[in-house]
């Protein structure tokens, strides 16, 4: 019965090294998203799984960001060269179906990731 | 056409009134229109959410009202507390509701004043 579960919960790093960043999904929901929230600011949808479809990656910033969903379950963000405006907290969601009522998006706590 | 307008962007209010949070979108194609509520250092959390066959929907001490022909929805949070301070998302999603297509607006810090 656990919600999403994020890992770690903060990292610290310096830049230009890499991280990756974990998501464990609620169990047997099909959809799963990463967004990045910045200090005070809204939700920037990152990317987007869905089954065994290709993911949406229309909301990476750039190349140095990708993210893969193995058996459809765990998902890794990785963020490669960190920069300073790598700066964030990064979210995860998860749903149980993709459309209307029902699809209400289950937030992980987040992880806060901060480039030295 | 993606974007959800979401005022203001903080609000102040005293324990006990009214805290009303407005959005606007553009996408007539938005088909769901969920308020996600965040505390500090948790992720978002569905508050309440409305679909656009309905002008109103209420929870409790939270209200949606929804207005098609105008493309805005507003939540209303009655009796307000303390324990509401908080960031609230409005949001708006359309049919296969995925990546893109589920859009946040950008947060509304509300403060309740004891």
């Amino acid at each position: 019965g656990a919600g999403v579960s994020q890992s770690p919960s903060n990292k610290v790093t310096e830049k230009g090294k890499d991280v990756e960043l974990r998501c464990d999904p609620i169990s047997g929901h099909t959809a799963l998203y990463w967004y990045r929230q910045s200090l005070g600011q809204g939700l920037e949808f990152l990317i987007y799984f869905q089954g065994n479809s290709a993911p949406d990656k229309s909301g990476l910033p750039s190349d140095r960001f990708s993210a893969e969903r193995t058996g459809g379950s765990v998902s890794t963000l990785t963020i490669q060269r960190t920069q300073q405006e790598d700066s964030a907290v990064y979210l995860c969601a998860s749903s149980p179906r993709t459309s209307g009522i029902g699809s209400e998006q289950f937030f992980g706590p987040g992880t806060r990731l901060t480039v030295l | 056409q993606q974007q959800v307008k979401q005022s203001p962007q903080s609000l102040i209010v005293q324990k006990g009134g009214i805290s009303i949070i407005n959005c606007a979108y553009e996408n007539t194609a938005f088909d769901y229109f969920p308020w996600y509520q965040q505390f500090p250092g948790k992720g978002p959390a569905l508050l309440i959410a409305i679909r656009p066959d309905v002008s109103e929907k209420k929870e409790g001490r939270f209200t949606i009202s929804f207005n098609k022909s105008a493309k805005q929805f507003s939540l209303h949070i009655m009796d307000s507390q303390p324990g509401d301070s908080a960031t609230y998302f409005c949001a708006a999603s359309m049919g296969d509701n995925y990546g893109q297509n589920f859009v946040f607006g950008p947060g509304t810090r509300l403060s309740v004043l004891p």
